[in-house]
């Protein structure tokens, strides 16, 4: 199967910082979202982007497809952005996502 | 808007016992997967549905069976559970593919299964 990556597994933020998220897969993708899990567990749809640049609010991602790799950014980040962000990806032809193992978020006021 | 629904939100199951987890999609989607979630890891995909058909299988174990009806919605049946079966068990659903490219998909709130 698709080896999905991410980076880095832990982050802590001051309120008010920016961030960086990342996410690398290891072979051709036909679908990557990103979700952010909060603390009661629920996985809420950050984005869908197999390829391209999404805007939603505080919060963005890129997608390279050609190189593998996308990145989400946290912009001004709130307390409530805290949890965890995964990345998942589902090859062509199949009718399953990759999840990687995550990105822990911890904002503090 | 409607989202995924799962039933029930929780569940207290003994060892050896049977479970059987629900899911109905979000209208017009008919592809359903099924994932889980042991404490501290990532969703692991156990089995999809398309168009009431399997599709694709994962690390399903045998004691788990699952299968979609003719309305979509969608259930997981485990039996002689066991305690490592205790975990957030996800469905999620999606439209018809567009091309060459699945579409986005959409999860639930989960089933959170203990046995005990």
């Amino acid at each position: 199967g698709i080896q999905v990556e991410q980076s880095p597994p832990d982050l802590i933020l001051q309120e008010g910082a920016n961030s960086t998220l990342r996410c690398n897969f290891s072979d051709s993708v036909n679908n990557l979202q990103w979700f952010h899990q909060n603390p009661w567990g629920q996985l809420i749809n950050l984005f869908y982007i197999p390829s391209g640049t999404k805007q939603n609010g505080r919060l963005s991602a890129t997608t390279v497809a050609t190189e593998r790799y996308s990145l989400l950014y946290i912009s001004s980040s709130q307390t409530t952005d805290s949890g965890v962000y995964f990345c998942a990806v589902a090859p062509y032809n199949f009718n399953k996502f990759y999840f990687g193992s995550g990105t822990k978020l911890n904002v503090k006021p | 808007a409607a989202g995924v629904i799962q039933s029930p939100r929780h569940l207290i199951k003994e060892k050896r016992e049977t479970a059987t987890l629900k899911c109905y999609p979000i209208p017009r989607h008919d592809t359903v997967y099924w994932y889980q979630q042991g404490p501290g890891q990532d969703p692991q995909f156990l089995i999809s549905f398309y168009e009431k058909m399997q599709s694709d299988k994962g690390s399903i174990p045998d004691r788990f069976s699952a299968q979609q009806f003719s309305d979509y919605h969608s259930e997981l049946n485990m039996s002689s559970l066991e305690l490592g079966d205790s975990a957030l068990y996800f469905c999620a659903s999606s439209l018809p593919g567009q091309g060459e490219w699945n579409t986005e998909a959409f999860f639930g709130q989960g089933t959170r299964l203990t046995v005990v």
